[in-house]
């Protein structure tokens, strides 16, 4: 069945450093890919979509690009801040109605 | 309403009792999922609705639980006779379509603690 498969955390790293969540998914059909984000103490908000192959989901500036190819969607952003610590869930969609997330990552940007 | 609201956002019980939890989805939304959320398990789909008929409740783990929809708008889900493994977060989402393309707003979450 559709699974993605994201990198365990959790992750730490220091402000302004390069951050990279490695996230692949099963290659059944042509689903939509996305990024939410959990902050703390908050429900799941979309960070970025791509709903086809070779297209890049920005926002805030994290990055993924949708690569069919080694059916990856991994998450960057070139200098984190303390504000991006957070949950990170990476989702695939499809030709039905369903998400299928991965289990998160927990992200901690120290000052 | 302008985002997705749940209560409670937290409900402690007991072993056995018998739980309700709300979920009332953005305005016009016509799809409407929840999802648990256990440490370390990540999020697990339990059950989606389009308008008020369930075509898939699949990810409902036992007949403990059950979940309702009236009127396409606000969702209840039950769990009867509460289990310790119950315990977790269930989060309500809404779309405005049945395409694994759209985009779920969720609501912030109840928190179960069954003791």
């Amino acid at each position: 069945g559709d699974s993605v498969t994201q990198m365990e955390g959790p992750v730490t790293l220091s402000e302004e450093a390069f951050l990279t969540i490695n996230c692949t998914y099963t290659a059944t059909g042509y689903p939509s890919l996305f990024w939410y984000v959990q902050y703390p103490g908050e429900g799941l908000q979309l960070l970025l979509k791509a709903t086809k192959a070779d297209d890049k989901g920005s926002n805030k500036g994290f990055e993924a690009t949708y690569r069919k190819e080694t059916t990856s969607f991994h998450l960057e952003k070139g200098s984190v801040q303390v504000s991006d610590s957070a949950v990170y869930f990476c989702a695939r969609g499809g030709s039905n109605y369903k998400l299928t997330f991965g289990k998160g990552t927990l992200l901690t940007v120290n000052p | 309403g302008a985002g997705v609201s749940q209560s409670p956002s937290n409900k402690v019980t007991e072993k056995g009792k018998d739980v309700e939890l709300r979920c009332d989805p953005i305005s016009g939304h016509t799809a409407l999922y929840w999802y648990r959320q256990s440490l370390g398990q990540g999020l697990e789909f339990l059950i989606y609705f389009q308008g008020n008929s369930a075509p898939d409740k699949s990810g409902l783990p036992s007949d403990r639980f059950s979940a309702e929809r009236t009127g396409g708008s606000v969702s209840t889900l039950t769990i009867q006779r509460t289990q310790q493994e119950d315990s977790a977060v269930y989060l309500c989402a809404s779309s405005s379509g049945n395409s694994g393309a759209n985009v779920l707003t969720f609501g912030a979450g109840s928190r179960l603690t069954v003791l």
